[in-house]
């Protein structure tokens, strides 16, 4: 099974302020006939349950706001909130869909400062 | 609008089996793929299979082979999750979700959670 890290497993950030997450993949989730990372990330909210933000790495779902960006290829992700705001307080989770079964990372907390 | 409701909280002793019902509204159940996705407390969530509501088909983590079956029944738009002989650890917060397209392992929808207790 791929094995999925993220850095650093938490965060405190000043409204306004960019805040960025690190996810690492053990083998690349970039596949060769597709050109796609499949790589996903996800918001969790207190008592909530995970909500897509971004999947293909870098392609935001629907409603999604555009302060959320994702980059990175092969083994190495980014997940960028360009300003903080209020409402982004949340557990961030990457999650490979590469094959089965698919893996969710251990989760990067993000507060205000 | 796409809704995903989930059976209610269940407590239950090691050794039993537990069984969680998630009925969609909003689009066609047969549609989509289901997943089941668990979340032990302060833990990532953890996918534990899915099933073709279209077929019945399923596929099942390797960990829960043997002990976990998802059944379907498309006249009521519900897909069901049962585990057996439940452990301790099997306490978690239990999840189905919608695939977002046919097997893309995405999940775009969720429904509410459903809180398993196993606990002598």
């Amino acid at each position: 099974d791929i094995v999925m890290t993220q850095s650093p497993d938490s965060l405190a950030v000043s409204l306004g302020e960019r805040a960025t997450i690190n996810c690492k993949s053990s083998q690349t989730v970039l596949h060769s006939s597709t050109n796609k990372n499949y790589l996903a990330w996800y918001q969790q909210k207190p008592r909530q349950p995970p909500r897509l933000l971004i999947y293909w790495a870098s392609t935001r779902e629907s409603g999604v706001p555009d302060r959320f960006s994702g980059s990175g290829s092969g083994t190495d992700f980014n997940l960028t909130i360009s300003s903080l705001q209020a409402e982004d307080v949340a557990v961030y989770f990457c999650q490979h869909n590469y094959n089965t079964p698919p893996v969710f990372g251990p989760g990067t907390k993000v507060d205000i400062k | 609008q796409v809704h995903l409701v989930q059976s209610g909280a269940e407590v239950k002793k090691p050794g039993a089996s537990v069984k969680v019902s998630c009925m969609v509204s909003g689009y066609t159940f047969t549609d989509y793929y289901i997943h089941w996705v668990r979340q032990a407390p302060g833990q990532g969530p953890e996918w534990m299979g899915w099933i073709n509501p279209n077929s019945g088909g399923t596929n099942y983590a390797r960990k829960f082979q043997g002990r976990v079956t998802m059944t379907r029944d498309t006249s009521i738009s519900t897909a069901y999750m049962e585990l057996n002989r439940l452990k301790s650890d099997d306490t978690a917060i239990y999840y189905c979700a919608r695939d977002m397209a046919k097997w893309q392992l995405l999940f775009d929808y969720w429904g509410q959670g459903t809180l398993v207790t196993v606990s002598s």
